[in-house]
Parts: structure tokens; C-alpha cells; sequence
């Protein structure tokens, strides 16, 4: 069955700084690989995707990731992060065309002045 | 373009009690998949609705139930609700056979 281990629930980055959140993703073949942003009490955007091809891949809001099979990764990173970029993350994983989505716990990112 | 809608945002209910979500998908998408997410936690994927048929479920009771519509919108009902039915219940649209999910604004049920 295909999991999704975020391992950090919490962190604090200052306005500015860089950002990467990790994703570890449990699955036989290749996975289609997903980041998702919620802000509190809303539902989920996504933040971008990647399915095969370029294993850095752009998303919205100047976020990136790079898939790495040989550590079954898929972590985020931003450069410089805004103080609106604060909000919970959510990596997650379709194993099949159409297929449910399984999602890691999340990770909150607070950002400090 | 509405994106994924979904009624009503809040929704409070006794134990016991039974409770019926409505989704509507984004244009031109004809599958809804329903997730469940408790607070603190991920989105746990309850079903996911097709052709009006339930493709694929989750690890969830009998009591959750759905159904899809011609127009491809869908309800969530729970029946019997525990007070561990609380939790903000997200629909989210795609088109079949593609993986991207868009997710609506999600319907925050209380069960006391």
C-alpha cells in the first residue's frame, strides 16, 4: 500500500529565509507526486505536481520540488519565504490514473517577522 | 469558471443524528472523490464516485454513503454520526483517467 511520511509536523522560518519541507512517499512503481497548501479553514490548493519527466519541477507561488527515486523524496523548497506563505502542507501520492490520493500528516509552516 | 463548491460550509449535528454534504464539480470534470480530515490531521480518502458508481472506497463504515448525480454533483451522507465524525469533509473534482484533484472549500461538521 503507498504512504506518505512528512517528518516534520511544525516549522518556524524567518520572512526572508529559505524553506523545504520534506516528503518521504512508500510505493512499488512510479508514483504520481502532488504538493498541496491549506490555509486555516480552507480547503486545499495545489502548490504543483509531477508525474514523470523533469524531476525539478515548478509550482505556484515560486514553490519547487525535486523528485528523487533513489530516496523515494519529493521535498518542497521556496528561496525567500513570504509571511503569507504561512499555512499547512500537504505531500501526496496517486499510485494509478484516477486513483485515490494518500497524504502525508502535513507539516505547519509559521513564519516569523 | 466556479471551481468546486460545496454545501453547507458549517454543519452541526447531535450523535446519532444522520447528515447529508453536497459537492459540485469543477466544469467539465465527471468524477468526486470525498476525503475526510479530522483536525491536526491529513485528508483520509473515504470514496471516490464515477459514472454515478462507487469506483473505489476507503477504509471507512457502511455508514458513510454517497451518490453521484447525471450532472456529475454528489452527496456525502453519514449515518448514526459519533462524535468522531467531526472533522472538515473535502470534496475534490477531476477529470477520468487524469490525477489532478481540485479540492472545494471543504464543510466543517461538529458532531455533539
Amino acid at each position: 500500500a503507498q504512504s506518505v511520511t512528512q517528518p516534520d509536523i511544525h516549522i518556524t522560518v524567518s520572512e526572508g529565509a529559505s524553506l523545504e519541507l520534506r516528503c518521504n512517499y512508500s510505493y512499488g512503481a512510479t508514483p504520481y507526486l502532488f504538493w498541496y497548501v491549506q490555509s486555516p479553514g480552507q480547503g486545499l490548493q495545489l502548490l504543483l505536481k509531477y508525474f514523470s519527466g523533469d524531476t525539478l519541477v515548478q509550482g505556484i507561488k515560486g514553490f519547487e520540488a525535486e523528485f528523487k527515486r533513489s530516496q523515494s523524496s519529493f521535498n518542497l523548497r521556496k528561496p525567500s519565504v513570504h509571511w503569507s506563505d504561512a499555512a499547512e502542507y500537504f505531500c501526496a501520492v496517486v499510485g494509478a490514473a484516477g486513483n485515490k490520493l494518500t497524504f502525508g500528516g502535513g507539516t505547519r509552516v509559521l513564519v516569523k517577522p | 469558471d466556479a471551481g468546486v463548491t460545496q454545501s453547507p460550509t458549517h454543519l452541526i449535528k447531535t450523535r446519532g443524528q444522520q447528515v447529508t454534504l453536497r459537492c459540485s464539480p469543477k466544469s467539465g470534470h465527471d468524477t468526486v472523490s470525498w476525503y475526510q480530515q479530522a483536525l491536526g490531521q491529513g485528508p483520509q480518502f473515504i470514496f471516490q464516485y464515477y459514472e454515478e458508481e462507487e469506483r473505489q472506497r476507503g477504509n471507512f463504515p457502511d455508514r458513510f454513503s454517497g451518490h453521484q448525480f447525471p450532472n456529475y454533483s454528489s452527496e456525502l451522507n453519514v449515518n448514526a454520526l459519533l462524535l468522531g465524525d467531526s472533522a472538515l469533509y473535502l470534496c475534490a473534482s477531476s477529470s477520468a483517467g487524469l490525477n489532478e484533484q481540485f479540492f472545494g472549500p471543504g464543510t466543517r461538521l461538529t458532531v455533539l
